[in-house]
C-alpha cells in the first residue's frame, strides 16, 4: 500500500523560498505509470492544484503560480519536493501531496495527511 | 482559465438521496472525478472517470457526466458522508477543482 508524508518548515517568512518534500513508502516513485503532484488548501477555503512531476523529470504547472514554483523528483530517496518562492500571507496553506494515475482518468487517488505551511511578515 | 461551480452547501435527511452538481464549459468531454474530505482529513477519491468507484467506496456513491454537468449521487445517505465534496477535471495539463459543496446530513 503506497504511502506518502509530507515534510518541511511550517513557518516561512514573507519573501522568502517554502521548500516541502513528499516521502513516498510502499512502492517505487518509479516504478509505476504515476505523476506526484502538490496541492494546497487555505483554512476554511478550496483546493488549488499546485503542479506534478513525473518520475522522468518532466513537470506541469499551474499557469497561475508557474513563476515562482518548481518540483523535482529524487528518486534515489523516494521522494519528490516542491519550491515556491517570494511567498507571502497568501500562501499560508495546508499543502498536500498527491499521486495522480493516467489510468483513471488522473483521478488523485492517493493523498498524505497534509503539513500546514504559515507565512510571517 | 478553466473553472468549476458547485452549490456552497447542501443539506439532506438521513436515508435519503443528495445529488451534487458541478458545472463547467463542456464538462462532458472531461473525465470528471470526485473526492471527499471530511474535518481535519485529507481529501479521499470516491469517484473517477465520470462514474467508476475506487476499492472500499460504498455503492451508495456513483456519477454522472453529460453536457455541461456532473453529478455525485449519495443515495441512502448516512451520517458518515456529512463532508465537504469537491469535483475535479484536467484542462490543458492543468488540474481543476470545484468550489466546493458542504454536504450536512440533519
Amino acid at each position: 500500500q503506497v504511502q506518502l508524508q509530507e515534510s518541511g518548515p511550517g513557518l516561512v517568512k514573507a519573501s522568502q523560498t517554502l521548500s516541502l518534500t513528499c516521502s513516498v513508502s510502499g512502492g517505487s516513485i518509479t516504478s509505476y505509470n504515476h505523476y506526484w503532484s502538490w496541492i494546497r488548501q487555505p483554512a476554511g477555503k478550496g483546493l488549488e492544484w499546485i503542479g506534478r512531476v513525473y518520475s522522468s523529470g518532466s513537470t506541469d504547472y499551474n499557469p497561475s503560480l508557474k513563476s515562482r514554483v518548481s518540483i523535482s523528483v529524487d528518486s534515489s530517496n523516494n521522494q519528490f519536493s516542491l519550491k515556491l518562492k517570494s511567498v507571502t500571507a497568501a500562501d499560508t496553506a495546508m499543502y498536500f501531496c498527491a499521486r495522480d494515475t493516467p489510468m483513471i482518468g488522473d483521478a488523485f487517488d492517493i493523498w498524505g495527511q497534509g503539513t500546514m505551511v504559515t507565512v510571517s511578515s | 482559465s478553466y473553472e468549476l461551480t458547485q452549490p456552497p452547501s447542501l443539506s439532506v435527511s438521513p436515508g435519503q438521496t443528495a445529488s451534487v452538481t458541478c458545472s463547467g464549459d463542456k464538462l462532458g468531454k472531461k473525465y470528471v472525478s470526485w473526492c471527499q474530505q471530511r474535518p481535519g482529513q485529507p481529501p479521499v477519491l470516491v469517484i473517477y472517470h465520470d462514474k467508476k468507484r475506487p476499492s472500499g467506496i460504498p455503492e451508495r456513491f456513483s456519477g454522472s457526466n453529460s453536457g455541461n454537468t456532473a453529478t455525485l449521487t449519495i443515495s441512502g445517505t448516512q451520517a458518515m458522508d456529512e463532508a465537504d465534496y469537491y469535483c475535479q477535471a484536467w484542462d490543458n495539463n492543468t488540474a481543476v477543482f470545484g468550489t466546493g459543496t458542504k454536504v450536512t446530513v440533519l
